[in-house]
């Protein structure tokens, strides 16, 4: 297992579409969070699962976003009727329990 | 909700020479700490953390510091390297809590040759 994985690593889109983005973790770790971050910032918290429980979800988080996590082990993330504001760097990272945190590379998402 | 100020947001030091990174955070029921080294295309990576019951934790040029009474924590990094440059955050979390972090907008270090 050589860490968090998530694809695709680039997405650009027209408004309006759809978007799914997919976030496999380190196969032991129990706990998966996403996060966004925009440039020159520091990643914001989006929403968290423990197993397949989506235990907190950030405000962020709009009804136009929503994620699952089936089975406890890969997530999606899946964005609706993209806008010009929801271009930025989707982060997943996991973790078994309480410990530090592994973060994927990111999905770099642009709305056009 | 929890708010992680940073500071300073940029930092240029010559190689071989010290930098400290210094962030305080607003909510006292913080007991996670941890750093994230971020480099250009990729996520952050942990460096170095700290939890509540700790003032003090090294990791070879690395260390980190933590006054809870005035709620802030320090990173220091010795004899700087230019593969250092990157950028750097400090995060709080409450670990029994979900663990969920929140960030510090970030500092740019640069370590010139």
């Amino acid at each position: 297992d050589t860490g968090v994985s998530q694809n695709p690593r680039h997405k650009i889109t027209k408004r309006g579409q759809n978007v799914t983005f997919r976030c496999d973790p380190i196969s032991e770790h129990n706990r998966l969070y996403w996060y966004r971050q925009t440039l020159g910032q520091g990643p914001e918290f989006l929403t968290y699962f423990q197993n397949e429980a989506q235990l907190e979800k950030s405000r962020l988080l709009s009804d136009r976003f929503s994620a699952e996590r089936p089975k406890g082990s890969f997530s999606t993330l899946e964005i609706q009727r993209t806008e010009q504001g929801d271009s930025a760097m989707y982060l997943c990272a996991s973790s078994l329990g309480a410990s530090g945190y592994t973060f994927g590379s990111g999905t770099r998402l642009t709305v056009v | 909700g929890e708010n992680v100020e940073q500071h300073p947001s940029t930092l240029s030091v010559q190689e071989g020479d010290s930098a400290v990174i210094k962030c305080t955070y607003s909510d006292s029921a913080s007991n996670y700490f941890p750093w994230y080294k971020q480099e250009l295309g990729k996520g952050p990576q942990l460096i170095i953390d700290i939890r509540s019951n700790v003032g003090e934790k090294k990791d070879q040029r690395i260390a980190v510091t933590l006054n809870k009474t005035a709620k802030h924590f320090s990173l220091h990094i010795t004899e700087t390297q230019p593969e250092d440059s990157a950028v750097y955050f400090c995060a709080a979390s409450i670990s029994n809590a979900g663990n969920m972090l929140t960030f510090g907008g970030g500092t740019r270090l640069m370590v010139k040759p």
